[in-house]
């Protein structure tokens, strides 16, 4: 739907291990957004990006680091992936409202 | 900080029944409110209002926002079991465009 793929969809990793997450648009929008979703706490923002080389934190950012390098992909990297980051993961692009990636079910063991 | 409360938590009602749930926002420079429906996969888009007091509508769904009281209502009249889901409601305000979620309201309609 609105062009957004991630991958992969399904993960399992080990505490310690190097995760990398994609999001990738063919919509040549400039906004691109990760959020974690968990019970309890919704859906809250991790990183975005304005365009190309542009990023920001959201207010769940410690643990994650982000990178753009092209218009139409957003990665997303757990550089030693913790238990505490066991969620699914959005990515989304904003036109006005923002839509949604199918998700990524990420489990540290 | 911005802020998002969504209520109720969850209900529970009858096919046919008509639903309202409340969003409430505290959102520095607030832009627009958005609804979401999500079901076992990725929320999708139902409304962006922006103006205060314009009813969206969308068959059995609408929503109004009041920004005299930082507040919008979505509806669902006649409710099916397929408006079984959870509903979200965000807020945007300054920078980037961010969106700043409820926790959401889980509805189950039971036949």
């Amino acid at each position: 739907d609105a062009g957004i793929t991630q991958s992969p969809r399904h993960k399992v990793t080990e505490t310690g291990t190097p995760v990398t997450l994609r999001c990738h648009q063919t919509e040549n929008h400039r906004y691109m957004y990760w959020y974690r979703q968990d019970p309890g706490h919704g859906l809250r923002l991790i990183h975005y990006s304005y365009g190309v080389k542009d990023t920001d934190k959201g207010e769940v950012s410690d643990g994650y680091s982000v990178s753009r390098s092209k218009t139409e992909d957003f990665l997303l990297t757990l550089e030693s992936a913790t238990s505490s980051q066991t969620s699914v993961y959005f990515c989304a692009i904003s036109s006005g409202p923002e839509f949604f990636g199918p998700g990524t079910r990420l489990t540290v063991l | 900080e911005d802020k998002v409360v969504q209520s109720p938590l969850s209900l529970v009602v009858h096919e046919g029944d008509t639903v309202t749930l409340n969003c409430s926002y505290e959102v520095t420079n607030f832009r627009s409110l958005l609804w979401y429906k999500q079901e076992k996969k990725a929320p999708t888009f139902l409304f962006m209002l922006t103006s205060s007091g314009i009813e969206k509508k969308s068959g059995r769904l609408s929503s109004i926002l009041d920004k005299k009281e930082l507040s919008s209502i979505l509806n669902i009249t006649a409710t099916q079991t397929g408006d079984s889901a959870i509903y979200l409601c965000a807020a945007t305000g300054a920078a980037g465009n961010k969106l700043t979620f409820g926790g959401g309201t889980r509805v189950l309609v039971k036949p």
